[in-house]
């Protein structure tokens, strides 16, 4: 509906799996994010990407490793995943890193990691 | 540094009557600000935003917002509150000069009864 798709919609993965989260706008922008959402915590930027180079990487742990091909697509690889990154993981993508243009999400993955 | 509060976790209205959904802000200098809205299961909407001029925004599904420079709040306003209207609603600030990215209120959630 927003023009920005994410798969998949939920995964289960163990702590010692290997998975990728995916994301694609359709909007013609130039700036993606991931952010994390926990229950009853405000939403966490993790990443963010403007004309396909990453701009801001809010202490991430590195079992966390994004990638921007190209302006279009957003992954998130994961690894060695703790209980705590359960979590609905949301997509987002705007006009301009720098600018008043909203943001349009994705509707999300929700992760449970086991 | 950016911040956002929304003192309420939620908002309780019967159907038909005016809501207003509070949130204030602190920034270091001129404030972007948004409202989204997230339904169940599904990613962030967006409503409205203020950047400069009116200080009374109309967004969408009816929904208005106030900037109010002095109070430094932006609250998000309906005359006549619909059942569909529950769901979670973020307010978030984003500073005008330079880069930087959106930061996020923890959420009010709205409940409309019929």
């Amino acid at each position: 509906e927003t023009g920005v798709t994410q798969t998949p919609r939920h995964l289960v993965m163990g702590m010692t799996n290997k998975k990728s989260l995916k994301c694609e706008q359709h909007l013609g922008h130039n700036a993606m994010y991931w952010y994390k959402q926990s229950a009853k915590k405000p939403l966490e930027l993790m990443f963010v990407y403007s004309l396909e180079e990453r701009v801001e990487n809010n202490s991430v742990p590195s079992r966390f490793s994004p990638e921007c091909p190209n302006s279009s697509h957003l992954f998130l690889h994961l690894h060695t995943l703790q209980p705590e990154d359960s979590a609905l993981y949301l997509c987002a993508s705007s006009q301009g890193g720098t600018s008043a243009y909203e943001q349009y999400f994705g509707p999300g993955t929700r992760l449970t990691v086991t | 540094a950016q911040s956002v509060a929304q003192p309420e976790d939620q908002v309780n209205v019967a159907e038909g009557n005016p809501l207003t959904v509070k949130c204030t802000y602190s920034v270091s200098g001129n404030p972007y600000l948004f409202w989204y809205v997230q339904y169940p299961n599904r990613g962030l909407q967006f409503l409205l935003k203020y950047i400069t001029g009116d200080n009374l925004v109309k967004g969408s599904y009816g929904f208005e917002a106030e900037f109010n420079k002095s109070q430094t709040s932006f609250h998000l306003k309906k005359p006549s509150a619909l059942v569909s209207d529950s769901a979670l609603y973020f307010c978030a600030v984003r500073v005008l000069s330079g880069y930087s990215t959106l930061t996020f209120g923890k959420g009010t959630m709205l409940l409309v009864s019929p």
